[in-house]
């Protein structure tokens, strides 16, 4: 069965300091992976997705992540954090064939202090 | 715009009350889904339909009931079985297999 741990349930940083948003997941078979942003009372809009072309996937708003089978991870980057980057953030897995099922992590709180 | 509709954005209901949440989508989409969000809990799927007519039980199904008439409409229905009616409700649309999910804005509903 897929799943998938977000290893911090929040995170800080200062205005312009990269940002490290760490996912681990669990697998059986070669996942889709994606990280959603979610702003305080509105839905999740989708930042990227890794569906098994290149293991460097770039997102909007400067974010990106790398998958990395080895370690089963699928952390989320940025080089600069902006205030606006304040939101909760989440690491999903897809649970594959054609359910389109999605397995989400438990989110991470990211604070950026001016 | 396409997009997904949830509405309303704040409902209040008492304890014992059956309450229904619209969710009306524009993009085509064959999949839609309902989620649950509790603080600190990430969310949960409580139901979805691959395609219109037909729906399957999530995680959370108990004390939640949906139909699938239209293809671009998903209602959900809060029964007075589910325990603990308060959250935040998302709905959100896909196209067929593993495709990105596309939310509304959601609907927080509080039970006292």
């Amino acid at each position: 069965a897929q799943s998938v741990t977000q290893l911090d349930s929040h995170v800080s940083v200062s205005e312009g300091t990269p940002v490290l948003l760490r996912c681990n997941y669990s697998s059986s078979y070669s996942p889709s992976l994606f990280w959603y942003v979610q702003h305080p009372n509105k839905g999740l809009q989708l930042l990227l997705k890794y569906t098994s072309a290149a293991t460097l996937v770039k997102g909007i708003n400067g974010f990106e992540a790398e998958f990395k089978k080895s370690e089963t991870s699928f952390h989320l980057t940025k080089p600069s954090a902006h205030m606006s980057d304040a939101a909760e953030y989440f690491c999903v897995v897809s649970e594959g064939g054609n359910t389109g099922k999605l397995i989400f992590g438990q989110g991470t709180t990211l604070q950026v202090k001016p | 715009d396409g997009g997904i509709t949830q509405s309303p954005k704040y409902l209040f209901r008492k304890e014992g009350q059956n309450v229904t949440l619209s969710c009306e989508q524009n993009l085509n989409h064959d999949a839609m889904y309902w989620y649950r969000q509790d603080p600190g809990q990430g969310l949960r799927l409580i139901y979805y339909s691959q395609i219109v007519n037909d729906f399957q039980k999530g995680d959370i199904a108990e004390g939640y009931s949906v139909s699938r008439e239209k293809k671009e409409s998903f209602p959900l229905t809060v029964t007075s079985a589910q325990k603990n009616p308060t959250a935040f409700y998302l709905c959100a649309s896909s196209g067929t297999g593993p495709k990105p999910l596309h939310f509304g804005n959601g609907t927080r509903l509080t039970v006292t």
